[in-house]
């Protein structure tokens, strides 16, 4: 199975900072990768898919790029809403799997 | 708009089974993937199976290979995991979620999940 290492697991920032998120796959998954947001007790929501694209409706603060195994996820400037837990999951090969994630924290 | 709506979960005991349901609305079901993913309390996100859009393949987990069945029923619009030989570390919340398209492909839209506790 493909193994996927995000990095940091928490990330305490302040608004209007701009953070970045890594992830590692264990092997080249091509472009296939796909960055989700999750808030407490909610379902996840996507972000990024095929490594760079942005799923519609998501603001534009948000940016993802990389390619074969090392990827990152970078939000331009903190709104208060995107306090959150960040995933970022594979699907090259079944099984599809997911890192571990990154709690993005209020300073 | 497109919607997922889970059912089904509750509290079983070990070793018991369980079928959880997705009802889908809003988009072509039989011309999509569908895929199970859960979450374990204060965890993260597990992919659990796939049935491809026309179900002629399903992939599962190497954790839930043997106890579990994803099945869909087109004419009801419906996704299914059946769940047999149920342990404690399968109490999870079970979200059902959209592929991009009918094969293997990224995921887009997720359900808001059903609850499953197994007890001992």
């Amino acid at each position: 199975d493909i193994q996927m290492t995000q990095s940091p697991s928490t990330l305490s920032a302040s608004v209007g900072d701009r953070v970045t998120i890594t992830c590692r796959a264990s092997q080249s998954i091509s472009s296939w990768l796909a960055w989700y947001q999750q808030k407490v007790g909610k379902a996840p929501k996507l972000l990024i898919y095929d490594a760079s694209s942005l799923e519609s409706g998501v603001p534009s603060r948000f940016s993802g790029s990389g390619s074969g195994t090392e990827f990152t996820l970078t939000i331009s400037s903190l709104q208060p809403d995107d306090f959150a837990t960040y995933y970022c999951q594979q699907y090259n090969y079944y099984p599809y799997t997911f890192g571990q994630g990154t709690k993005l924290e209020i300073k | 708009q497109v919607q997922l709506v889970e059912s089904g979960g509750g509290v079983v005991q070990s070793g018991r089974s369980l079928r959880l349901s997705c009802a889908a609305s809003g988009f072509i079901f039989s011309s999509y993937a569908m895929h199970w993913v859960r979450q374990a309390p204060g965890r993260g996100l597990e992919w659990v199976a796939v049935i491809w859009y026309d179900g002629t393949n399903k992939y599962y987990a190497d954790s839930v290979k043997g106890r579990f069945t994803i099945s869909r029923d087109i004419s009801k619009n419906t996704l299914y995991l059946q769940m047999s030989n149920l342990r404690a570390e399968d109490t999870a919340v079970y979200f059902c979620v959209r592929g991009f398209s009918g094969t293997l492909s990224g995921m887009d839209v997720w359900g808001q999940g059903t609850a499953v506790t197994v007890s001992s």
